[in-house]
């Protein structure tokens, strides 16, 4: 069965440092897509990045970038220079097998970030 | 510029009670879905609709249902609400049959707390 594993129900981060957020995942599918979402308090969910298994390349959005390992099933999101904004819950999200149109998610229980002055 | 929008945003009910959650999306987004978010367990995908007229059962649907009235809009029907149902509800929609990078779009959620 598909699952996605976010081991991390928490963490700390200094302002202006980098984090890693851990999402692995589980498949049969040789093309999937991978999705990070951020809730902040308001409880709004924003989506911030995209990696697609055929991507050769990492994805990068701004501050964040994916750290995708296929061989590992792993796709971690990497916040680069904290900011006190950045505090929030992050969810990691599947979309199930190719591109169609049903393109489900399954989503991570997710890992809340307190950003530290 | 409002994107996918939820009402109400906070509901009390009774048990046993009926309540429909109203969706509706100006970005003519063909795919629609309803997700439940409960602490510790992220957000479990209860009914969708691939398409106008059609909806499909997600991983949690029972105690639900569904109409998608018309490519704006999907409904979530409880019809005898139990405590269980208690939960943030989320309404999200998406371009359907194109490039796998594009995001499902949320709305804001709907707040239920059954007593």
């Amino acid at each position: 069965a598909q699952k996605i594993t976010q081991t991390q129900p928490g963490m700390f981060v200094q302002e202006k440092e980098a984090v890693t957020l851990d999402c692995t995942y589980d498949t049969s599918d040789q093309s999937y897509g991978l999705f990070w979402y951020k809730q902040p308090s308001s409880g709004e969910m924003i989506f911030l990045i995209y990696q697609g298994s055929y991507d050769e390349q990492n994805a990068t959005e701004g501050r964040y970038s994916l750290n995708f390992q296929k061989a590992r099933k792993s796709a971690n999101l990497v916040i680069s220079a904290s900011q006190l904004g950045d505090s929030a819950m992050y969810f990691c999200a599947m979309r199930e097998g190719r591109v169609g149109a049903t393109n489900k998610l399954i989503f991570g229980t997710g890992t809340l970030l307190a950003v530290q002055p | 510029n409002a994107g996918v929008t939820q009402t109400p945003k906070f509901q009390v009910l009774k048990t046993g009670q009926s309540m429909t959650l109203q969706c509706a999306q100006d970005m003519n987004h063909n795919s629609m879905y309803w997700y439940r978010q409960d602490p510790g367990m992220g957000l479990r995908l209860i009914y969708y609709s691939a398409s106008e007229g059609t909806t499909d059962k997600g991983e949690v649907p029972n105690g639900y249902n569904v109409s998608r009235l018309n490519k704006r809009e999907f409904s979530l029907r409880l019809e005898s609400a139990a405590p269980s149902q208690t939960s943030v509800y989320f309404c999200a929609s998406r371009h359907g049959r194109q490039a796998g990078n594009q995001p499902q779009h949320f709305g804001d959620g709907t707040r239920l707390s059954i007593l």
